[in-house]
């Protein structure tokens, strides 16, 4: 089974703190993403790497920075945390050639006070 | 932009009840759609796909059938089950390449009671 794991379910950090949260997945995926889903928001995406050491941005990358140094794993940086980044923050992993058919992790919830 | 609006939540049955959860979408050309389930505790996970208008995705007794002429990609199972309880995520893939950009819907939650 593909497995794609999160450093942490929960985390708490105080304002202006810098934050990593990591992601690893086991399936060789080339593709990696990470989202925050937010009530009645759905899923946004913050950035993707489609491989090591590459990145783009996603829809909202404004106060998050990424980096990818191993195939396996994809690290989510907030540089200075903010009340506004307090959500859940999914990861996910994908073939290349089958890009839409992700696989996420269960997830990691952030609360920054 | 694209995007994708699902009904609101949450939705509640019955055991072995119909189910429909509605799911429009905007965007130009010819998308890709599909359905994500977030069970309680976990991941999202991939349902069902369609690729092509009046194509009809399937899996796990849900069915959903891509309808370019209304934009719509509805989400039906004959009779849930409690073990259906979950938050489910219509989602579209824009027809701009193979990025793995996908637009979710807001999510829709589903309570089935026994």
């Amino acid at each position: 089974d593909v497995k794609v794991t999160q450093s942490s379910r929960y985390l708490v950090k105080r304002t202006g703190e810098k934050v990593f949260l990591e992601c690893v997945q086991d399936m060789d995926h080339e593709n990696m993403f990470w989202y925050r889903q937010d009530p009645g928001l759905g899923l946004r995406l913050i950035y993707f790497s489609y491989d090591v050491k590459m990145k783009e941005k996603g829809d909202i990358p404004e106060g998050y920075s990424v980096s990818r140094e191993k195939k396996e794993r994809f690290s989510l940086i907030l540089e200075s945390a903010s009340t506004n980044q307090t959500s859940m923050y999914l990861c996910a992993s994908s073939f290349r050639d089958r890009s839409y058919e992700q696989y996420f992790g269960p997830g990691t919830r952030l609360t920054v006070t | 932009g694209d995007s994708v609006t699902q009904m609101e939540g949450p939705v509640t049955l019955s055991e072995e009840a119909f189910l429909t959860i509605n799911c429009t979408y905007t965007a130009t050309g010819y998308p890709s759609l599909f359905w994500y389930v977030q069970y309680p505790g976990e991941g999202l996970q991939l349902l069902l796909k369609a690729t092509k208008a009046d194509d009809k995705g399937s899996n796990k007794g849900f069915e959903a059938t891509y309808r370019k002429e209304t934009t719509s990609f509805h989400l039906e199972k004959g009779s849930v089950q409690v073990s259906d309880s979950a938050v489910y995520f219509c989602a579209l893939a824009p027809n701009s390449g193979n990025t793995g950009k996908l637009i979710f819907g807001q999510g829709t939650t589903l309570q089935v009671k026994p």
